[in-house]
């Protein structure tokens, strides 16, 4: 059974950095042609993607956060850590992570995590 | 402002067809990217729906389907369900922002 689940604190200050980690199962990092993204929703508002991390390491964020995100993994924890500077209470939301590797449709989000709510205040 | 648009909300009586469409531009759904569709029940994730413009994952039922044609694409629910009541975004890539992109999100009230 693949799963995918997110961990990281509930609550940060403006100004601080932001680390999520999300520690899966049922598939390995390393296996080729598997991704995995980061998605966040603001309560009540759309989804929005942030930055996604393949098998070989390939990397890509967001045009408008790329300044502020980095994205890494490490397949010996089976884990994926999205890190995310400069936190602003605009940043509050649903963080998901969800997997990507469906051999005809690479970028589709087939597993999500459950999502962790981060808010940012002072 | 998502960069695909989606209606906020539809409508339909149980054992009705709705749709639900995604508008894209030639940077993304117009290039050729495929689209993915995702239903998100209330207080859940979002569950893949439809894969590939048109292709359902194993267990998705056949009342859903999907269509694409030119920067557009389609979600259709045929014999609509008070289970069904949820949100639906559509997701594709977009080359010029070399990014994914979801749309805006559809409520979907079943009356």
């Amino acid at each position: 059974q693949v799963t995918l689940k997110e961990s990281g604190p509930v609550l940060v200050k403006p100004t601080e950095t932001l680390t999520l980690t999300c520690t899966v199962s049922g598939f390995s990092l390393s296996n080729a042609r598997r991704g995995v993204s980061w998605i966040r929703q603001p309560p009540g508002k759309a989804l929005e993607w942030l930055a996604r991390i393949f098998s070989n390491d390939d990397k890509s964020y967001s045009t408008s956060l790329k300044s502020r995100l980095t994205i890494s993994k490490d397949p010996s924890k089976s884990q994926v850590v999205l890190t995310m500077t400069n936190m602003d209470p605009v940043d509050t939301a649903t963080y998901y992570c969800a997997r990507m590797g469906i051999p005809s449709a690479i970028d589709a989000f087939d597993i999500w995590g459950q999502g962790t709510l981060v808010t940012v205040s002072s | 402002q998502s960069v695909l648009t989606q209606p906020p909300s539809v409508s339909g009586a149980p054992g009705q067809r709705v749709t639900i469409s995604c508008t894209g531009s030639s940077s993304n759904i117009g290039t050729g990217f495929d689209v993915h569709w995702y239903q998100q029940l209330p207080g859940t994730a979002p569950q893949l729906l439809i894969f590939g413009n048109t292709n359902r994952p194993s267990g998705v039922p056949e009342r859903f389907s999907g269509s694409r044609s030119g920067t557009s694409a389609t979600l259709a629910i045929t014999g609509l369900q008070a289970e069904d009541e949820a949100d639906y975004y559509c997701q594709s890539y977009d080359g010029r922002l070399s990014s994914s992109v979801f749309g805006g999100g559809t409520k979907l009230t079943v009356l």
